[in-house]
């Protein structure tokens, strides 16, 4: 099945320690996005990803970090450096183009919990 | 800056009657909107769009209205289900199939039998 697929779903760690939140999909999409989510603000982009090897910050991006190595890939290490990193981690992907086909809709994985102790 | 805003954080319906979720934006630019429907621990899926060369646009029992004056959009559900209780985002763009969505901060609707 075509899907997005995030790792893991739960994670805890200590303060000071990074952390790396996994998400790999099979759509072929050329774009691929994370947000955080918090209680009462919605969803928050923090880095997204048109094409492979390049990214651009969200706005939300200090103390996160990216990579896009391969197209089906696009991890986030959450850094040491971000001050609140307890929330909900949603990466997306989405086809690119202005076309009429295209819907613009994200595709979203299940989401990570992360907790920092 | 909040730029698409849901100012309902939840919202209490009986089965059978109608929803009403409602968002408003402020920048003008925003040209495409979408809604999102998420279950807990899940990840949102996507329900209906609009652009805003429409007023009205009709899935099932989903409906989303547009009002580019107003800057004001809303997404009606009749009949409300009981499999409809969820957090409902709305999300708006400059371009439709532009990558960057604004998400609006979610009402949760509850569908009581």
């Amino acid at each position: 099945d075509g899907g997005i697929t995030q790792s893991p779903k739960y994670l805890f760690r200590k303060e000071g320690q990074n952390v790396t939140l996994s998400c790999e999909q099979n759509l072929n999409h050329d774009a691929m996005y994370w947000y955080r989510q918090d209680p009462g603000q919605g969803l928050r982009l923090i880095y997204y990803s048109q094409i492979v090897n390049d990214f651009q910050k969200g706005d939300i991006a200090e103390g996160y970090s990216v990579s896009r190595e391969k197209k089906e890939s696009f991890p986030l290490t959450v850094t040491s450096a971000q001050k609140n990193p307890t929330a909900f981690y949603l990466c997306a992907s989405s086809r690119i183009g202005t076309f009429v086909e295209n819907t613009g809709e994200l595709f979203f994985g299940e989401g990570s919990r992360l907790t920092v102790l | 800056d909040q730029q698409v805003k849901q100012n309902s954080p939840s919202l209490s319906v009986q089965e059978g009657r109608i929803s009403i979720l409602n968002c408003d934006y402020t920048n003008s630019m925003f040209d495409y909107f979408l809604w999102y429907k998420k279950y807990p621990a899940e990840g949102p899926t996507f329900l209906i769009s609009i652009s805003s060369i429409k007023d009205k646009n009709e899935d099932g029992r989903f409906t989303v209205f547009l009002n580019k004056s107003a800057k004001h959009l809303s997404l009606h559900i009749v009949p409300s289900q009981p499999g409809d209780s969820a957090v409902y985002f709305c999300a708006a763009s400059p371009l439709q199939g532009a990558q960057k969505l604004v998400f609006g901060q979610g009402t949760r609707l509850t569908i009581n039998p």
